[in-house]
């Protein structure tokens, strides 16, 4: 299995709601990644799971709450967002936290196909 | 913010034809990858080159990187119509924790 899957493909959601995006891969990666994507732009870096452990937080405000309940799941929970948040929200991951081997096979990132969030 | 720029924004070109799209980057890079993304899907890695490498080749894939002017170049040979997406140039940082970074992305059409 190459492969990260990510659930759901699409969501709407109000500013009140309370929802989550889910991320599963088999691989036996040990480091997981959020990115957010707004439209017509890169992805930008979110946060970094390594064995299960947060390893990075690029100042995300708290209604973005992110979970790795074991090495296989990530989970980026919502409440209280925006309109302005609207975006893809992608999740990835790699073998190890990159820089941690020197295989090139540990600097790469598998993307799952994203989560389309609409927030009204 | 991003760390690579890329240029053209956007390509459009013939189906066979070649591709070339540039990337410049700002500070050091232990690596530099290329990512591709079909429209609001998600990314694929495609191709990594690292620091001390200057040209790397898969398929019909090209690759250099000049880290004296932090620019890499991307070469699509022999076009086809599968290969409409948007490239993006990702660069890791040296140091303990690489932190991928992407940028700006050209988006190419191939007209069949």
């Amino acid at each position: 299995d190459t492969e990260v899957t990510q659930t759901p493909k699409h969501l709407v959601m109000g500013m009140t709601n309370k929802k989550s995006l889910k991320c599963e891969q088999h691989m036996g990666h040990r480091a997981m990644y959020w990115y957010k994507q707004k439209a017509k732009k890169p992805p930008e870096l979110m946060f970094v799971y390594s064995y299960e452990k947060l390893s990075i937080n690029e100042s995300v405000p708290s209604r973005f709450s992110p979970e790795c309940p074991n090495s296989s799941l990530l989970n980026l929970h919502l409440h209280a967002l925006q309109p302005e948040d609207s975006a893809l929200y992608l999740c990835a991951s790699s073998r190890r936290l990159l820089g941690t081997e020197r295989s090139s096979g540990a600097n790469v990132l598998t993307f799952g196909a994203g989560s389309r969030l609409t927030v009204l | 913010s991003q760390q690579g720029e890329e240029d053209p924004q956007a390509l459009s070109i013939q189906e066979g034809e070649n591709a070339t799209m540039n990337c410049s980057y700002k500070t050091s890079i232990n690596n530099l990858q290329w990512y591709r993304q079909n429209s609001g899907r998600g990314l694929v890695h495609l191709i990594l080159i690292r620091s001390n490498e200057r040209e790397k080749h898969s398929g019909r894939l090209r690759v250099t990187l000049d880290t004296s002017k932090k620019s890499s170049s991307l070469l699509i040979t022999a076009s086809r119509a599968a290969d409409t997406a948007s490239y993006f140039c990702a660069t890791a940082t040296s140091g303990g924790y690489q932190k991928v970074t992407f940028g700006t992305g050209t988006k190419l059409q191939v007209i069949p």
